[in-house]
């Protein structure tokens, strides 16, 4: 059974690009999550996304979206990037949005603004 | 808002010792669940323990145990018989009862295992 799998590993941007960030729930899986982890920092989260819509939000801009599709995988968007945009980008998948199940993390992205 | 601190970013630890990870936190919420995570150099966030606020015994999974104390907002760690493997960032984080799954991080505690 594979766990939650997060695609690019590393990727590399300049300044002002768009950048997209993907991510495939555990198996049975259908809430995704994502969160920020600065260097040297704990993670920060992003928003929530359970049956295609977004649940909950951060303390983000608008420049950060994300999408969930029909078989559960989400994506994360990111316009406009600045160099404070660097870091690592975990995903985390849950079975329902309640307290009692266990988030399953991601190897997360790391991303790179140059 | 809730916050969680953690006040130690660094410790080390001999292996076969115990080592004991400080957490704080804050909140005016009384449903809510406390979480240590662990973060080694793949980066997957790997769940180590899991307490209840409702639930006054500490939670133990193995040669991991917490103290929770709710009157002071403090949720510590013990690792027995520490092990290499060990060796990695752990970082306690807080989630409201109502917040459908919003986990909120401390800033970690690099924790170092000695042969």
């Amino acid at each position: 059974d594979a766990g939650v799998t997060q695609s690019p590993t590393h990727l590399i941007k300049t300044r002002g690009q768009q950048v997209t960030l993907r991510c495939s729930p555990k198996s049975g899986h259908d809430t995704v999550s994502w969160y920020q982890q600065a260097l040297g920092q704990g993670p920060q989260f992003i928003f929530q996304y359970y049956e295609e819509e977004e649940r909950q939000r951060g303390n983000f801009p608008d420049r950060f979206s994300g999408h969930q599709f029909p078989n559960y995988s989400s994506e994360l968007n990111v316009n406009a990037l600045l160099l404070g945009d660097s870091a690592l980008y975990l995903c985390a998948s849950r079975s329902r949005p309640t307290m009692n199940t266990e988030a399953f993390f991601g190897q997360g992205t790391r991303l790179t603004v140059v | 808002a809730q916050t969680v601190t953690q006040s130690q970013p660094e410790m080390s630890v001999q292996e076969a010792e115990t080592v004991t990870l400080s957490c704080t936190y804050d909140t005016s919420e009384s449903n809510y669940y406390l979480f240590w995570y662990k973060q080694p150099p793949s980066r997957q966030m790997i769940l180590v323990i899991r307490q209840e606020a409702y639930k006054q015994q500490n939670a133990t999974e193995n040669r991991f145990s917490v103290n929770f104390q709710k009157a002071a907002k403090s949720f510590s760690l013990k690792i027995s018989d520490s092990q290499l493997g060990d060796t990695a960032m752990y970082f306690c984080a807080f989630m409201n009862g109502g917040s459908q799954g919003n986990l909120i991080f401390g800033k970690g505690t690099k924790l170092s295992v000695k042969p």
